[in-house]
């Protein structure tokens, strides 16, 4: 399975805009890049996804490396509530894949008042 | 609300008394999935179900059994826990037989076990 490396903390403050970097330099012609996040005591969640191009939603916006070998999950204007730990996760289409998430450490992100 | 449903969230038992935690989904998704969470070892994933009656293994599936007789429900049981089972436990289900990746997976909010 392709790997994604991130940094395991980041600190933002609060009403501020947040860029979490994830690389994944083996991502495959065919992998989707995920972003989800586990907030205290919570499953995780889903945020966001693409293929190629850029993407935007109410949550977030997802930013994709022109080679596809980087993207950024971006948070607007980030919140108290976001604080948690964001998962960047590559998911090929492959049958056999089992439709398991795989999940790296994460990066841990506080917001400060 | 669409949601995935899990009971218990807490629970404290001891080595070897069968138990079962249920997980249940109202969004009339096929794929349905079991995740064990532990420190420095992330999720990972011990049985998941493509659709009615169709089950099969994860990653850790020792110890541990399901079954998925109706779409909405996919409970996982422990026939004799032990202490290593001891976990945060979460269920997740998603559209699409295949846990086609361009689906997202709704997560529930956890079931804590204690196997003592």
């Amino acid at each position: 399975d392709a790997k994604t490396t991130q940094p395991n903390s980041m600190e933002s403050n609060e009403e501020e805009p947040v860029h979490l970097p994830c690389n994944h330099s083996t991502i495959s012609g065919t992998d989707y890049i995920h972003w989800y996040r586990q907030l205290p005591s919570q499953g995780p969640e889903y945020v966001i996804h693409g293929l190629t191009s850029n993407v935007n939603n109410r949550m977030a916006s997802l930013a994709i490396a022109e080679d596809r070998k980087s993207s950024t999950l971006i948070l607007h204007r980030a919140t108290l509530r976001d604080a948690a730990v964001y998962y960047c996760i590559l998911r090929s289409p492959s049958y056999n894949q089992g439709g398991k998430l795989i999940f790296g450490q994460g990066t841990e992100l506080s917001v400060k008042p | 609300e669409a949601q995935v449903t899990q009971n218990p969230r807490y629970l404290i038992t001891v080595t070897g008394k069968k138990l079962t935690v249920t997980c249940s989904q109202n969004m009339n998704h096929e794929y349905m999935s079991w995740y064990r969470q532990d420190p420095g070892l992330g999720l990972r994933q011990i049985y998941y179900s493509m659709n009615v009656e169709v089950t099969d293994k994860g990653d850790v599936p020792e110890g541990y059994k399901v079954s998925r007789k109706e779409k909405r429900n996919f409970p996982l049981i422990l026939e004799s826990p032990s202490p290593n089972q001891t976990s945060l436990y979460f269920c997740a289900s998603s559209f699409g037989g295949s846990g086609n990746s361009n689906q997202p997976q709704h997560f529930g909010d956890g079931t804590r076990l204690s196997i003592l």
